[in-house]
């Protein structure tokens, strides 16, 4: 099976823009989790959704949002950038239950100037 | 609330040598545990977990993991460091939210520097 693909790898923007991240989970998995990393903060659950809805959210401001489609491809939206949001996004796939495991992709880099 | 603990940022050790990294956690119920990789501007790979069963929990490339419920620890180790093994280590715990599903909480990450 293809894993956990993410597009872009890299993103440069600039602060006040807007930006969407996508991520096909791996085949058959419904459940699609995305993190935000930085080195100052570590690993943050931003949200999870399942089935096309949203299960889970994290404590982040609601200028990150995200959905997902039928086919469980997901997309993230970050709006009005500011410099604290340049990060590694991660996005996960897995099935549905707790024991499984999360499948990452390898993430998207952005760089907010 | 969970929560995972790794006290140590950084983990020496010559290759050859066995080596462990350390994770706590706190959480409500029965922990489900992982122990992921990451390799410079990559993803998270996936060693392995413990869910129930025996304590000894063994992985990918050669890892093993003990779950010790009394101390609340799932400590990751290798007989036999190879200086590739070099990589930020992540524990987390999987546990169900009040709402009723689950979330993976992460360590803050341990890095493992396996000299020659």
């Amino acid at each position: 099976k293809a894993g956990v693909t993410q597009t872009p790898r890299y993103l440069i923007k600039t602060r006040g823009q807007q930006v969407t991240l996508s991520c096909s989970p791996i085949s058959g998995h419904r459940s699609v989790s995305w993190y935000q990393q930085t080195p100052g903060q570590g690993l943050q659950f931003l949200f999870e959704y399942f089935s096309e809805t949203q299960r889970n959210k994290g404590n982040f401001p609601g200028r990150f949002s995200g959905r997902q489609f039928s086919n469980s491809r997901s997309e993230m939206n970050v709006s009005t950038l500011e410099l604290g949001d340049s990060a590694l996004y991660l996005c996960a796939s897995s099935t549905d239950r707790s024991t499984d495991t999360q499948y990452f992709g390898p993430g998207t880099r952005l760089t907010v100037l | 609330a969970q929560s995972v603990a790794q006290p140590e940022d950084q983990v020496n050790v010559a290759e050859g040598n066995p080596l462990t990294v350390k994770c706590t956690y706190s959480v409500s119920g029965n922990p489900y545990l992982f122990w992921y990789v990451q390799y410079p501007n990559r993803g998270l790979q996936f060693l392995l977990k413990y869910i129930t069963g025996d304590n000894l929990v063994k992985g990918s490339y050669g890892f093993e993991a003990e779950f010790n419920k009394s101390q609340t620890s799932f400590h990751l180790k290798k007989p036999s460091a190879l200086v590739s093994d070099s990589a930020l280590y992540f524990c987390a715990v999987s546990a169900f939210t009040s709402r009723g599903y689950s979330t993976l909480t992460f360590g803050k990450g341990t890095m493992l520097l396996v000299s020659p």
